[in-house]
Parts: structure tokens; C-alpha cells; sequence
């Protein structure tokens, strides 16, 4: 097990509201991701982080920003959520044996 | 730029017949391949992959792939398959990671196996 953990597991929230995704990692890994998957699309970027405070974009990150304020912590928010965020959520970090994937954030945005 | 293409979104076996999930790529360096799995409701499990060397891969279950860069392919091929072998599989490619710069992972849009007695 790498140890990346992702909270909450489930979350439901209303149109309009922020929203904050937590991946956490206990290998000191420099390289973290997060995904988003939808029926039809597999999995696409939003964003990615190569360390502390340095971050880029996906090719899905509309509507989405992200913070690394620590090695172990990278967090993906919604600023206002909307109906086509509904999605789960995955985050990956990248190490020695490859990419490693979290067990998903459900997000249903009502 | 990078880009992997799944065909056939579903495919269907008897049990004990040959699993055959076809992937292709496109990248502009070269690439390292993957393929993932995705039992329902769980997140993605790591099957094999290929980076430099050996260009046939054997992964877990009994999973193999083959790296043919003039047919720019990785498909994914199981001898005989089993009724826990239904799942999502998701072929993807990542680009050999530059000084200071992160490896993204690209992938399709995933095979989803059907295993029927």
C-alpha cells in the first residue's frame, strides 16, 4: 500500500456551493494528480503538482483549483459547484514503482 | 501531446476463452504503457506495464500485454478467461518524465469485460 488516502469518500452538495477534495499521501512522493471519471470518458486531469506550491493545469481544470501547502497534503476544490462536476474523483501519486491511485471521492453535486 | 485510443468499449467471453482488449497510442517520445483494472466501485488496480526492455509484459491474474511500437499498439490478451476477470480495464500512456517536469498519465476510455458461463 503506498499510502495516499482520499476524504471525504461521499460527499452530496448544492449548486453554487464550494467544495474541498483531500488527497493525502504518507510517502513523501513529489509528483501528485487528480483525476476526475465519467462514463464514456475514463479518467482525465485536472490538475497536477510536481511539489510545494508548484502546480499546473489538466486538460479538464475549468471550474477547479488546487493547493499544495505541504508535501503529503493536495487539495482540489471546487469554487462554486455545478450539476457537471458530479463525478468521482481520483488522486494519483507518482514514485518509484509508477502511479498509484486513491479509492475515489464521489461527488454529487444537486 | 499523447493520446490513447480503447476499441470496443464492451466486450463480451465465454469463460475459458481468449481475452483480447486492443489498445493504441500516440506519443511523441517514447512512451511508457499501462494497463489498469477496476473492479465496481473500487479504484484502479495496477496489471502490468511497460517502460524500457522486454517488449512482452506479463502482469498479475495471468495478463500479458506486447509493446509493438510500428504498430504504435499494447493490447491486452489473457488466455483463458475466468467469471473474476469482469471488470473496467483501462489502457493509458505516460510520457518519459523531463528534468523538473511532472509525467502525466493519459488514459482511454476503457473496455468494460463481460465474463459469460
Amino acid at each position: 500500500d503506498a499510502g495516499i488516502t482520499q476524504s471525504p469518500r461521499h460527499k452530496v452538495t448544492e449548486t453554487g456551493t464550494p467544495v474541498t477534495l483531500r488527497c493525502h499521501q504518507t510517502e513523501n512522493h513529489r509528483y501528485m494528480y487528480w483525476y476526475r471519471q465519467d462514463p464514456g470518458h475514463g479518467l482525465r486531469l485536472i490538475h497536477y503538482s510536481y511539489g510545494v506550491k508548484d502546480t499546473d493545469k489538466g486538460e479538464v481544470s475549468d471550474g477547479y483549483s488546487v493547493s499544495r501547502s505541504k508535501t503529503e497534503d493536495f487539495l482540489l476544490t471546487l469554487e462554486s459547484a455545478t450539476s457537471s462536476q458530479t463525478s468521482v474523483y481520483f488522486c494519483a501519486i507518482f514514485g518509484a514503482f509508477g502511479y498509484t491511485f486513491g479509492s475515489g471521492t464521489r461527488l454529487t453535486v444537486v | 501531446a499523447q493520446s490513447v485510443t480503447q476499441l470496443g468499449s464492451h466486450v463480451s467471453v465465454s469463460e475459458g476463452a481468449l481475452v483480447l482488449l486492443r489498445c493504441n497510442y500516440s506519443s511523441s517520445v517514447p512512451p511508457y504503457l499501462f494497463w489498469y483494472v477496476q473492479y465496481p466501485n473500487q479504484g484502479l488496480q495496477l496489471l502490468l506495464k511497460y517502460t524500457t526492455g522486454a517488449t512482452l509484459v506479463k502482469g498479475i491474474n495471468g495478463f500479458e500485454a506486447e509493446f509493438k511500437k510500428s504498430e504504435t499498439s499494447f493490447h491486452l490478451t489473457k488466455p483463458s478467461a475466468h467469471m473474476s476477470d469482469a471488470a473496467e480495464y483501462f489502457c493509458a500512456v505516460s510520457d518519459r518524465r523531463g528534468t523538473g517536469t511532472a509525467s502525466k498519465l493519459t488514459f482511454g476510455t476503457g473496455t468494460r469485460l463481460q465474463v459469460t458461463l
